[in-house]
């Protein structure tokens, strides 16, 4: 069975930082691309990073480009995302997805709350 | 740019059909998508992909009254025999040259 287990979130004040891991489970974790994805409260999905099974191709989505960094550690079946300069309105869950061309598979998300 | 449009939102009596539809924008037209589905409180779930030809494939465990279409830019996801579990937000999702992209969502309500 595919498990996504997301951890890390929690309350961080404007300007800070905080690290989201994602550890993967049943299936083999240096095949597949990988993707983190938010969620606003009340709000949809907003696709944010993806990285390639190696690491060698990542792209951002424009809101977090400059801020935010990912990175994957194949050994450890993880995926993490570096979150720099934290505004008010990157308070979301976030998710991580395994991608098989399409988000093929979900974690259950992390909250992070960015406030003073 | 490559941009997902969903309505807001569609209901339907328990036990009744309703098609939501995912438009995709002009170039675009050939995209392949996926539908996922987020139950309140809940994470998204992986439902459908769907071709351009309208070939389709379902995730593990995904209800038959879940089926797909395609026509030109659109994309459509029918719930067949609506139950109460199915009231939930439904997305759309495609995948470019380093982008993917979400439509925003429509929110199924079961009357």
């Amino acid at each position: 069975e595919v498990q996504l287990v997301e951890s890390g979130g929690g309350v961080v004040q404007p300007g800070g930082s905080v690290r989201l891991s994602c550890v993967a489970s049943g299936f083999i974790f240096s095949s597949y691309e990988m993707n983190w994805v938010r969620q606003a409260p009340g709000k949809g999905l907003e696709w944010i990073s993806y990285i390639s099974s190696r690491g060698a191709s990542i792209y951002y989505a424009d809101s977090v480009k400059g801020r935010f960094t990912i990175s994957r550690d194949n050994a450890k079946n993880s995926l993490y995302l570096q979150m720099n300069s934290l505004r008010v309105e990157d308070t979301a869950v976030y998710y991580c997805a395994r991608e098989r061309e399409h988000f093929s598979d979900w974690g259950q998300g992390t909250l992070v709350t960015v406030s003073s | 740019q490559l941009v997902l449009t969903q309505s807001p939102s569609a209901s339907a009596s328990l036990g009744a059909s309703v098609n939501l539809t995912c438009t995709l924008t002009s170039g675009h037209s050939t995209y392949a998508i996926a539908w996922h589905q987020q139950l309140p409180d809940k994470g998204p779930r992986y439902l459908i992909k769907l071709k351009s030809d309208g070939s389709h494939s379902k995730g593990d465990g995904v209800p038959d009254r879940f089926s797909g279409s395609s026509s030109g830019p659109e994309r459509y996801l029918t719930i067949s025999g609506l139950q109460s579990e199915d009231e939930a937000d439904y997305y759309c999702q495609t995948w470019g040259p380093g982008i993917r992209v979400f439509g925003g969502g429509t929110k199924v309500t079961v009357l």
